[in-house]
């Protein structure tokens, strides 16, 4: 089973960017577009924010993009609002047709 | 707008076996996957699994002894048991619509989920 690492927490203060990695392996985030990410503000159900690495989904707020380097994807939050303030998890769907979570990164608007 | 909402008991006792029902409003369970994933109290996201709406599954290493999906298309439902639960069992379940293109799968809607605490 593949396992995506992401750090616990990260912060900024209102209108800076912050960017929360999710690394796995060159077999899996290094070789598929796979990776989705899901913003899970507290007491809320997760919402997918970006899938297939950097694509958006209608709605979401351009403020918010994604990219992939090597074995790292990243979510990159422009502009940071304090309605940002949530959980992040990023998430990919494997070659075994499973899906796996990253542990999740708190975001803290300063 | 599609809406789903997650029902069972909210209280299981250890041994037993936990069942929820995922009900989807505002659009058909037909050609879609259907996911579920839990929440235990203050940690991440765990990937339980999901069913094609014509009944083939999918689940995790981790639950696969323990596991069974079901559709009910008439009802527009599908539905989780997890068998022999433990305290560790206990979590907020979330039901999902997944979405899958030519290249990957990602839940779309969820649930507002539910809560089912594992306790004697």
């Amino acid at each position: 089973q593949s396992a995506l690492t992401q750090p616990p927490s990260v912060s900024g203060s209102p209108g800076q960017s912050v960017t929360i990695s999710c690394t796995g392996t060159t077999s899996d985030v290094g070789t598929y577009n796979r990776v989705s990410w899901y913003q899970q503000p507290p007491g809320t159900a997760p919402k997918l924010i970006i899938y297939e690495v950097s694509n958006r989904p209608s709605g979401v707020p351009d403020r918010f993009s994604g990219s992939k380097s090597g074995n790292t994807a990243s979510l990159t939050i422009s502009g940071l609002q304090p309605e940002d303030e949530a959980d992040y998890y990023c998430s990919l769907y494997t070659t075994s047709s499973t899906v796996v979570f990253g542990g999740g990164t708190n975001l803290t608007v300063l | 707008q599609l809406q789903l909402q997650e029902s069972g008991p909210g209280l299981v006792k250890p041994s037993e076996t936990l069942s929820l029902t995922c009900t989807v409003s505002g659009g058909s369970i037909s050609g879609f996957f259907w996911s579920w994933i839990r929440q235990a109290p203050g940690k991440g996201l765990e990937w339980i699994g999901y069913i094609y709406y014509s009944g083939s599954t999918s689940y995790s290493p981790s639950f696969k002894s323990r596991v069974t999906m079901s559709v009910e298309t008439s009802k527009n439902q599908f539905s989780l048991r997890l068998s022999s639960v433990t305290a560790a069992d206990t979590a907020v379940y979330y039901c999902a619509r997944l979405h899958c293109s030519r290249t990957s799968c990602y839940d779309t809607f969820w649930g507002q989920g539910a809560l089912v605490i594992v306790s004697s």
